[in-house]
């Protein structure tokens, strides 16, 4: 298993640009999730998908917007990229069945995306 | 979801045992302690959670108090490769649907030789 990939590993944008993040998970867990950390900070989230066909809304959501395109895929999008969006982007996923054949919800995190938005 | 308290940082001699507090004062009884680590700028890795009884797995052992207002990380034999942030994260459940995760700043902890 690859786990939680994350595309691409770092991008620098100009003010105003547009971009995808891609994150993809091949545990067939459930429930996905973007975060992102600022330099020093712990990680804040932005956006979660519970479930395939459902995104809600985290603590720091302005700016971007998420499209969960299957199982699989949850993808974050930026817009118009601003310098306070540059930081390192995570993505993670959880509903791990455990032997009792319930869903844990520990989160698996990716490697991370790092943006730079000048 | 209930918040937590940990010191900045902590050293710990390499083989020895690594002990991270974290306070919890205001945990509900449903609410969950999780602990995650980040190794330098990589994504977080969960580590262990608990409810009221001890818990170890492969990784560390986890000590919650009886009173369930503090709980102790322990890597029993650190290694250079355990420096890292360590989070302390308290939420409702363990299984289920979404679990949205609130991390503070942790603690530092640098593991010497």
């Amino acid at each position: 298993n690859a786990g939680v990939t994350q595309t691409p590993k770092f991008q620098v944008l100009k003010t105003g640009q547009s971009m995808t993040l891609q994150c993809a998970q091949d545990m067939n867990h459930n429930s996905m999730y973007w975060y992102r950390q600022d330099p020093g900070m712990g990680l804040r989230l932005i956006y979660y998908s519970a479930s395939e066909g459902t995104t809600d809304k985290g603590e720091v959501p302005n700016g971007y917007n998420v499209s969960r395109l299957n199982k699989r895929e949850f993808s974050l999008r930026l817009e118009s990229a601003a310098p306070s969006q540059t930081s390192v982007y995570f993505c993670a996923s959880s509903g791990r069945t455990g032997g009792d054949g319930r869903r844990y919800n520990e989160q698996f995190f990716g490697p991370g995306t790092r943006l730079t938005v000048l | 979801d209930a918040k937590t308290t940990q010191p900045p940082s902590m050293d710990c001699a390499e083989g020895r045992a690594a002990n991270l507090p974290c306070n919890h004062s205001t945990i509900s009884g449903n609410e969950y302690v999780y602990w995650y680590r980040q190794i330098h700028s990589q994504g977080p890795q969960y580590i262990i959670h608990g409810l009221k009884n001890n818990e170890t797995n492969e990784m560390a052992s986890l000590i919650i108090t009886e009173d369930r207002k503090s709980s102790t990380l322990i890597l029993p034999h650190a290694t250079l490769r355990d420096t890292a942030v360590y989070y302390c994260i308290v939420r409702v459940g363990s299984t289920g649907t979404a679990s949205k995760l609130t991390f503070g700043t942790g603690t530092r902890l640098q593991v010497t030789l």
